[in-house]
């Protein structure tokens, strides 16, 4: 069973272009949570999906993020026009249940030029 | 291949015991070894660990870290039910760092 796949594992964009990060959850798993990381600080949790759904994205800024997870494939965390400011490391976590511990994938390093 | 394995996976106390929760790593160029408490959706950062011996102290939680032996420990005091949350640890590494590898967590439930 392989474990929650995150990819690319680094990605480097130039301000104003956009970012696509991508996060295979856990075979049987139906939740999948964003967090982000930025230097010096803890995880920052960003928003959290069902299958379809949006459950949660309260910690998501308004503007330029956006994320899905389809009926069908991987969750995508889409950051629109990014600024030096988004440069972080984005892991994502799933779990089979809500409530249930979370598998964290090994994260996606963005670096914003 | 780089891991992070988290003993034990679940842990079930009473109110005023005190608990160890362990934490060993095998990765590549080691940076520096994070503990976070998780309850519900964020999980909040408790210690960053960088060097072996040092031990960090925050109130009744202290943490360690074992360079030689790859491992660290997060000690909880005198728990309470305000403990109860999952404990996770990451490692981060790689020859540029930014490389996280998570433990899976340990649940601690405390009971009153």
């Amino acid at each position: 069973n392989a474990g929650v796949m995150q990819n690319p594992r680094h990605l480097v964009r130039r301000r104003g272009q956009e970012a696509r990060l991508r996060c295979s959850p856990m075979k049987g798993h139906s939740h999948v949570y964003w967090y982000r990381q930025l230097p010096e600080e803890g995880l920052k949790f960003m928003v959290y999906l069902q299958k379809e759904n949006i459950i949660d994205e309260s910690g998501m800024p308004k503007e330029r993020f956006s994320a899905e997870f389809p009926k069908e494939g991987p969750s995508i965390l889409r950051i629109q026009q990014v600024v030096r400011g988004d440069s972080a490391a984005y892991f994502c976590a799933s779990s089979p249940r809500q409530g249930n511990e979370q598998f964290f994938g090994p994260g996606t390093r963005l670096t914003v030029l | 291949e780089d891991k992070v394995v988290q003993s034990p996976l679940s842990l079930v106390v009473h109110e005023g015991d005190t608990v160890t929760l362990n934490c060993s790593y095998e990765v590549t160029n080691f940076r520096s070894l994070l503990w976070y408490k998780q309850e519900k959706k964020a999980p909040t950062f408790l210690f960053m660990l960088t060097s072996s011996g040092i031990e960090k102290k925050s109130g009744r939680l202290s943490s360690i870290l074992d360079k030689k032996e790859l491992f660290s420990i997060l000690n909880i005091t005198a728990t309470q039910t305000g403990d109860s949350a999952i404990y996770l640890c990451a490692v981060e590494a790689g020859d540029t760092g930014n490389q996280f590898y998570f433990g899976t967590g340990t649940s601690l439930t405390v009971i009153p």
